[in-house]
Parts: C-alpha cells; structure tokens; sequence
C-alpha cells in the first residue's frame, strides 16, 4: 500500500516570496505523483505530475516540483508567489493508472 | 481539455430523501470514474471506483445500498444517496480518468450536499 505525508499542514508566506511545500510518498513499487491544488469550494485542479523522464516537473501557474527517489520525495516549489496562489494544496500518488492516495492537505496562505 | 462538470452544485434536501449527483466528462471518454467525500478541512476520502458498463467497487465503509453509483456511458456516472441524514451532509467529488492517460484523474467541482 502506498502513502503520503504533507508535512506542513499550514504555510504562511509573504506575497513575491518563495516557498516549497513538502511531500513525502511511501510504496514499494513505482509510483505516479501529482500535485493538485483546490479553491474554496471547488474541486481539484492538476497542477502538475510525474510518470516518467526528468525528475523536474514544471506545471501551471509558475508551480514546479522535483522527484527525489532516494528521498522519496516530491515537493513543490514556486519561486514568487501572488495573493491569488492561497489554496490548499494535495499531493497523491498512485500505483499504475486510476487509484489515487492522498495528503492531508497543506494550506499555503499568501499574505500581502 | 479534460473537463469535468458536476451537477448541481448545491443541494439542500429534507431527512429520508433521495439526492441524485451527476458527473460528466465534457471533452474526454472516461472510462473510470471515481467518487470522492470531503469533510471540512480534511482530505478526500474515495468511495467508489466505477467502471463504464460494470458495477462500482466500493472502499471499505462505504455502504453500497446508500450511495448508489451508475456508470451507463464513457461521459456520465451518477451518484444517488438514498434516504439521506443530516450525518451524509458533506462535500462530493468527482473525478473520471480517461481512455487515454489514463493514469491522470481531473476533477469536478464538487457538489455541496446540505441534509436538514
């Protein structure tokens, strides 16, 4: 069975500041990882993954994150970041295609 | 691309009724859809894996007979909970995984659902 661990249930950070959110997987097979990221009230949107190739992933909003192996490690990283980034952000892996585990969620909250 | 949309968005229903969910992939075949609960403040916990034209396989915990789920064609899975609580109030996902990249699943908006 597969797991994951956000490590940081809350980061607060300046605007145009930079800021890694953290995220640890457990599994012994190869996994897939995402980072999806969820406005109040909505439901989830991709901001980017990782199946295969180069272990940094770039993805929407000027969000990119790093896969680490031996770390088992794929955090998430903005290098400035705006008001409107504040959200709560989830990691998930999955074995394969379909079935998704989930972080407990970090919620990154920008101030001005 | 990869649209998904859920219908309604809000729902608020008396004790004892039946409250039907649709989930639609607008720009893609999916053939898996997946069913999501959210409770304030906390993660998604999955319900169900549903397979077009099978019958949806259920997480431990999840009661079959409560939340049935319909997966009739590659675009649309429903989700009813039958003889609601207040205790089935919560925050529904979806999310449908396609024919192609299957291995990536895009989510609906949710669905609010209030039982008084």
């Amino acid at each position: 069975a597969q797991s994951v661990t956000q490590l940081d249930s809350q980061v607060p950070v300046f605007e145009e500041a930079p800021v890694e959110l953290r995220c640890n997987y457990s599994s012994s097979v190869s996994v897939y990882l995402f980072w999806y990221v969820q406005y109040p009230n909505q439901g989830l949107q991709l901001l980017l993954k990782y199946l295969s190739g180069s272990t940094l992933v770039k993805g929407i909003n000027g969000f990119e994150a790093e896969f680490n192996k031996s770390q088992t490690s794929f955090h998430l990283r903005k290098p400035s970041v705006h008001i409107s980034d504040t959200a709560e952000y989830f990691c998930a892996v999955s074995v394969g295609a379909r079935q998704l585990t989930f972080g407990s969620g970090t919620q990154l909250t920008v101030l001005p | 691309g990869a649209v998904v949309s859920q219908h309604p968005s809000w729902v608020i229903c008396k004790s004892g009724t039946s409250v039907k969910i649709e989930c639609r992939s607008l720009d893609f075949q999916a053939t898996t859809m997946f069913w999501y609960r959210q409770f304030p403040k906390q993660s998604l916990m999955l319900m169900a894996t549903s397979n077009e034209g099978s019958k949806a396989t259920y997480e431990q915990g999840v009661e079959k007979d409560k939340f049935l789920i319909n997966h009739a064609s590659l675009t649309l899975s429903t989700l009813t909970v039958t003889s609601a609580h207040p205790e089935d109030s919560s925050f529904y996902i979806c999310s449908a995984a396609g024919t192609s990249g299957g291995e990536t699943q895009y989510f609906g908006p949710g669905t609010r659902l209030l039982v008084l």
